[in-house]
């Protein structure tokens, strides 16, 4: 497609379960983000992908808290032991080095309830 | 930390024009960022500003002072559709060592007729 995917759109899960998210971003795309917003809340830096390089994983909130991304592209995310203060919509973006300062295009998240 | 500004909320009349402020305290800048974001949509982006003055796109312009730490998004011929929350970013180091756009929580601009 010509936009940024994201699978599942909603998420239902029971406290304690692990989730996996899917983002497929832009294809030619080097760079990927996750961010997540809370209800009334900024978007949130989680983690970054650029290239081949090792990702920045600094604004992830916990060890609870991974991602990768296979072959330069799609990235999953993923949150073990879920905890009712993960419930976000969780955005994922990616973005051409040299474009408009690297303008980020976002996909239309994951709605993640943890019950 | 980085810190980075906007009001909550403002309202307008259709076929006014609003200014929608921003500023921000950060550790570096590498540019400034406004995006759109209607209620249970993705964020779209508007604008880029990496260098002082303003940058003119149809009904919208965006204007940043560096030495201000301010930047302001203006509307021009509101439209019932601009009803939506406009998110200020700046590109600022991270902890791991890359420039990351880092987002203010967003200013909800409501258009009344």
């Amino acid at each position: 497609g010509a936009g940024v995917s994201q699978s599942p759109s909603n998420k239902v899960t029971e406290k304690g379960k692990d989730v996996e998210l899917r983002c497929d971003p832009i294809s030619g795309h080097t760079a990927l983000y996750w961010y997540r917003q809370s209800l009334g809340q900024g978007l949130e830096f989680l983690i970054y992908f650029q290239g081949n390089s090792a990702p920045d994983k600094s604004g992830l909130p916990s060890d609870r808290f991974s991602a990768e991304r296979t072959g330069g592209s799609v990235s999953t995310l993923t949150i073990q032991r879920t905890q009712q203060e993960d419930s976000a919509v969780y955005l994922c973006a990616s973005s051409l080095l040299g474009e408009s300062g690297e303008k980020l295009f976002f996909g239309s998240g994951t709605q993640l309830s943890v019950l | 930390g980085q810190n980075i500004d906007q009001p909550t909320e403002m309202t307008a009349t259709e076929g006014a024009i609003v200014q929608i402020n921003c500023t921000y305290q950060t550790s570096g800048f590498n540019g400034l960022f406004w995006y759109q974001q209607h209620a249970g949509e993705a964020p779209t982006f508007l604008s880029y500003n990496v260098l002082d003055g303003l940058e003119e796109k149809g009904r919208f312009s965006s204007f940043l002072s560096r030495s201000k730490g301010y930047s302001y998004l203006l509307l021009k011929e509101l439209q019932m559709k601009d009803s939506a929350s406009y998110l200020c970013a700046v590109r600022v180091p991270s902890g791991g060592g890359s420039y990351i756009p880092t987002f203010g929580r967003g200013t909800s601009l409501i258009v009344h007729p």
